[in-house]
């Protein structure tokens, strides 16, 4: 059974671009969220998708945004990137919303903005 | 709001023995499930081990336990025969059950990076 794909693995963009991150959650899994990851702020929540609607969202501002497909693919997209975006985005998915057995994470995209 | 504390950011054990990691959080809901996530240099985290409040025994997962003390609002991850594999960044992390609501997300703790000598 395949885990969570994400891609790319690597991306540099830089100040001002905005990026795309893709994720393939387990087949059959519904629930997709993602984190960022940072030295200093460590993991903090962005958004959960299910069945095509984000249920949840962090405290992001709204330059964070994403979108999940009826297959239970997700994106996410950042715009007008700052140096401070530079992090580690990990999308984690379950079969259902409540994830009481926990979360199936990928191995994150980094993204380095220069 | 929930928050989660790993007061060890770095702890080290000799291969074969046990270590034991701490993991402190603070919420006033009575129900929720507290998990232990693995963070190797692959980045890819992986769960090593689930707690559900409601129940009071404690889980093991073959070489990984946890010492679940609800009242106290601690939840610890003991490493028994420590191998060179365990060597990760190790995270504790909260989520509420919150049937209906919104809050489906997990709240981690810093994390604590462990070495594993050989």
């Amino acid at each position: 059974k395949a885990g969570v794909t994400q891609t790319p693995r690597y991306l540099i963009k830089t100040r001002g671009q905005q990026v795309t991150l893709s994720c393939s959650p387990i087949s059959g899994h519904r629930s997709v969220s993602w984190y960022q990851q940072t030295p200093g702020q460590g993991l903090q929540f962005l958004f959960e998708y299910f069945s095509e609607t984000q249920r949840n969202k962090g405290n992001f501002p709204g330059r964070f945004s994403g979108r999940q497909f009826s297959n239970s693919r997700s994106e996410m997209n950042v715009s007008t990137l700052e140096l401070g975006d530079s992090a580690l985005y990990l999308c984690a998915s379950s079969l259902g919303r409540e994830a009481n057995y926990g979360y199936t994470f990928g191995s994150g995209t980094r993204l380095t903005v220069v | 709001a929930q928050t989660v504390t790993q007061s060890q950011p770095e702890m080290s054990v000799q291969e074969a023995e046990t270590v034991t990691l701490s993991c402190t959080y603070d919420t006033s809901e009575s129900d929720y499930y507290l998990f232990w996530y693995k963070q190797p240099p692959s980045r890819q985290m992986i769960l090593v081990i689930r707690q559900e409040a409601y129940k009071q025994q404690n889980a093991t997962e073959n070489r990984f336990s946890v010492n679940f003390q609800k009242a106290a609002k601690s939840f610890s991850l003991k490493i028994s025969d420590s191998q060179l594999g365990d060597a990760a960044m190790y995270f504790c992390a909260y989520r509420t059950p919150n049937s209906g609501g919104s809050n489906y997300k997990l709240t981690f703790g810093k994390g604590t990076l462990l070495t594993v000598n050989p």
